[in-house]
């Protein structure tokens, strides 16, 4: 069963838009990271936060972590169109387990 | 560094056919990883080994399925006999030290069944 539950499944904004999904998930984590999968490609690591972190920044991604409501989110600020993709947050325990993904369309 | 390596890029094979896909992982990485991802199952995991030593194959749907790892730098993925229903995109990844550190995909296998 998926541990991790993103939400939405899908977005759709404008370019210069900030992009936000969800991922909630059950149990105990180590870290949770967040990845992307371009169209017909691989998943490419996106950023890590470990458990005893709260947020977390690189270039345009904000990410943040709530071990309480075992809850975490993405922010991508200022998208492009290069930004569209899914987007899967994975929590590691003795190994990771990936969401369903939100799919987001950036149009130009 | 190349990255991860995956062969083929797409198999079309006919029901009952043996296929073998390939991976190749990055080089000094001890973990490897094989998933599947289907539009209605999402990405699941089948199997991941340490140090070329199969760790958990739970995922392994069935029989159907065999994985190897002969050495660091090469793992197989066997599906024999095939089925329509294994029709999927097959990704490899590999990780250096722990089943929770970042993964490092490759391009994925477009297998399809006819």
């Amino acid at each position: 069963s998926q541990q991790g539950e993103e939400d939405p499944q899908a977005l759709s904004i404008q370019e210069g838009e900030n992009a936000t999904m969800n991922c909630s998930y059950k149990t105990s984590i180590n870290n949770l990271q967040w990845y992307r999968q371009n169209s017909g490609r691989g998943l490419v690591h996106l950023i890590l936060i470990r458990s005893n972190e709260r947020e977390k920044h690189s270039g345009r991604l904000r990410v943040t972590l709530d071990t309480s409501k075992k809850s975490s989110s993405l922010l991508i600020t200022a998208s492009r169109a290069a930004d569209t993709a899914s987007y899967f947050c994975a929590t590691a325990g003795n190994k990771l387990t990936f969401g369903g993904g939100t799919r987001v369309l950036v149009k130009p | 560094d190349a990255g991860v390596i995956q062969s083929p890029r797409h198999e079309v094979t006919e029901m009952g056919q043996e296929v073998t896909l390939r991976c190749k992982p990055i080089s000094g990485h001890d973990y490897l990883f094989w998933y599947r991802q289907t539009m209605m199952r999402g990405l699941e995991l089948l199997i991941y080994f340490n140090n070329n030593v199969p760790i958990d194959d739970s995922g392994m749907p069935e029989d159907r399925f065999s994985a190897k790892m002969p050495n660091a730098s090469f793992s197989t993925l066997k599906i024999q006999p095939s089925e329509p229903r294994d029709s999927a995109v097959y990704f490899c990844a590999s990780s250096l030290a722990g089943g929770g550190n970042t993964q490092y995909f490759g391009p994925g296998t477009r297998l399809t069944v006819l």
